[in-house]
């Protein structure tokens, strides 16, 4: 069974500042994993997966991620946020060779001010 | 082209009685999954249809939750007999490899 751990439910930034989200599993196979966004009264958005290869991910609207399988952690970032990355964001996993439902983590919600 | 679509946006009803929420796919995806958000448990998966396989109904907290997959493709989730800790937004997402699509969910409020 998989689980996750973002440490932080709410992360308030100014306007262009940098910004982590993280978030750490815990999983006795291989994993993929993945970082979703939520913008208010909408569905979940993917803004970039893990499934192999370069440990350093890059997305959607300036975000990248790293997987670190030592520390088992996925931590999501972007150099300067903008007002409209305002959202919740989810991590998610997924093992290998097993069920193919998602596992998330209870998201973090983000906010941008000016 | 089309994404995940679901019916209806919000649903009112009261304790007791039963609904039915539509999730429509991306045309040839063959998964389809059920998952529950609400404040308290965060996102939750409920149940995953892949192909002519059967379903993985291992996220189902009762059996008052049901789903079922028509022709490969649009998927009914029923609850019956509701209770006010059903209210959550359910989301339905798609998938024909990796990348699960979501669609934009039911929000079910049971007064």
């Amino acid at each position: 069974a998989q689980s996750v751990t973002q440490l932080d439910s709410q992360v308030p930034v100014f306007e262009e500042a940098p910004v982590e989200l993280r978030c750490n599993y815990s999983s006795s196979v291989s994993v993929y994993l993945f970082w979703y966004v939520q913008y208010p009264n909408q569905g979940l958005q993917l803004l970039l997966k893990y499934l192999s290869g370069s440990t350093l991910v890059k997305g959607i609207n300036g975000f990248e991620a790293e997987f670190n399988k030592s520390q088992t952690s996925f931590h999501l970032r972007k150099p300067s946020v903008h007002i409209s990355d305002t959202a919740e964001y989810f991590c998610a996993v997924r093992g290998l060779g097993g069920s193919e439902k998602l596992v998330f983590g209870k998201g973090t919600k983000l906010t941008v001010n000016p | 082209g089309a994404g995940v679509s679901q019916s209806p946006s919000n649903k009112v009803t009261e304790k007791g009685k039963d609904v039915e929420l539509r999730c429509d796919p991306i045309s040839g995806h063959t998964a389809l999954y059920w998952y529950r958000q609400s404040l308290g448990q965060g996102l939750e998966f409920l149940i995953y249809f892949q192909g002519n396989s059967a379903p993985d109904k291992s996220g189902l907290p009762s059996d008052r939750f049901s789903a079922e997959r028509t022709g490969g493709s649009v998927s009914t989730l029923t609850i019956q007999r509701t209770q006010q800790e059903d209210s959550a937004v359910y989301l339905c997402a798609s998938s024909l490899e990796l990348e699960q699509f979501f669609g934009p969910g039911t929000r079910l409020t049971v007064l």
